[in-house]
């Protein structure tokens, strides 16, 4: 099973300011890797797909990047609404395996 | 408009069975994938099980396999999940989500998931 493991845990930011989330692949995912933001009491919203393509619908400020074994998706202006829990998943293997997300809290 | 709607949510004692549900509507439900992932209180989300969209070849964690059973009713648009001997472990929301791609692309992300459904095991 590939282990994907996220740092930080939490990330206190400011709004406006950048937030830089990492996930770490256990063996290389090639960049099968999907990111998804969840809210309490909601479902998991998927925001980057194939490491680095944002989904349909997803804000500029969202970025992915990374292959093999590193990623970071970047959030460049935080907005009151990004403010949530941030899941990296990889699809390359089965079973299909999720970090154990980084909580964006306000600074 | 995509929805993925699950429901059976419930208490059961550990050794217990439950079935879920997922009814789903907006889309072509016997072309795509679909998913069920759960998440335990205070936890992060865990996949669980898979199945493709002509309903062969499941894929499930280790955590499940041998005691739960994924299926589908493509003429009622409805995936579920069978739950049998269930653990403390096991309570979580659980929740449907749906591959991005049609038939079995290979490219196992998720687009579009449901509000989720409550499965407590407790005596």
């Amino acid at each position: 099973e590939i282990v994907m493991t996220q740092s930080p845990a939490t990330l206190s930011v400011s709004p406006g300011e950048r937030a830089t989330l990492s996930c770490r692949a256990s063996q290389s995912v090639s960049t099968y890797l999907a990111w998804y933001q969840h809210k309490p009491g909601q479902a998991p919203r998927l925001l980057i797909y194939g490491a680095s393509t944002r989904a349909t619908g997803i804000p500029a400020r969202f970025s992915g990047s990374g292959s093999g074994t590193e990623f970071t998706l970047t959030i460049s202006s935080l907005q009151s609404e990004d403010f949530a829990l941030y899941y990296c998943q990889q699809f390359n293997n089965w079973p299909l395996t999720f970090g154990g997300g980084t909580k964006v809290e306000i600074k | 408009q995509v929805q993925l709607v699950e429901s059976g949510e419930g208490v059961v004692q550990p050794g217990g069975s439950l079935r879920l549900s997922c009814a789903a509507s907006g889309f072509t439900f016997s072309s795509y994938g679909i998913h069920w992932v759960r998440q335990a209180p205070g936890k992060g989300l865990e996949w669980v099980a898979f199945i493709p969209y002509g309903g062969n070849n499941e894929y499930y964690a280790d955590s499940v396999k041998g005691r739960f059973t994924i299926s589908r009713d493509n003429s009622k648009n409805t995936l579920y999940l069978q739950m049998s001997s269930l653990r403390a472990e096991d309570t979580a929301v659980y929740y449907c989500a749906k591959d991005a791609h049609p038939y079995g692309s290979g490219t196992q992300y998720f687009d579009y998931w449901g509000q989720g459904t409550l499965v407590t095991v407790s005596s």
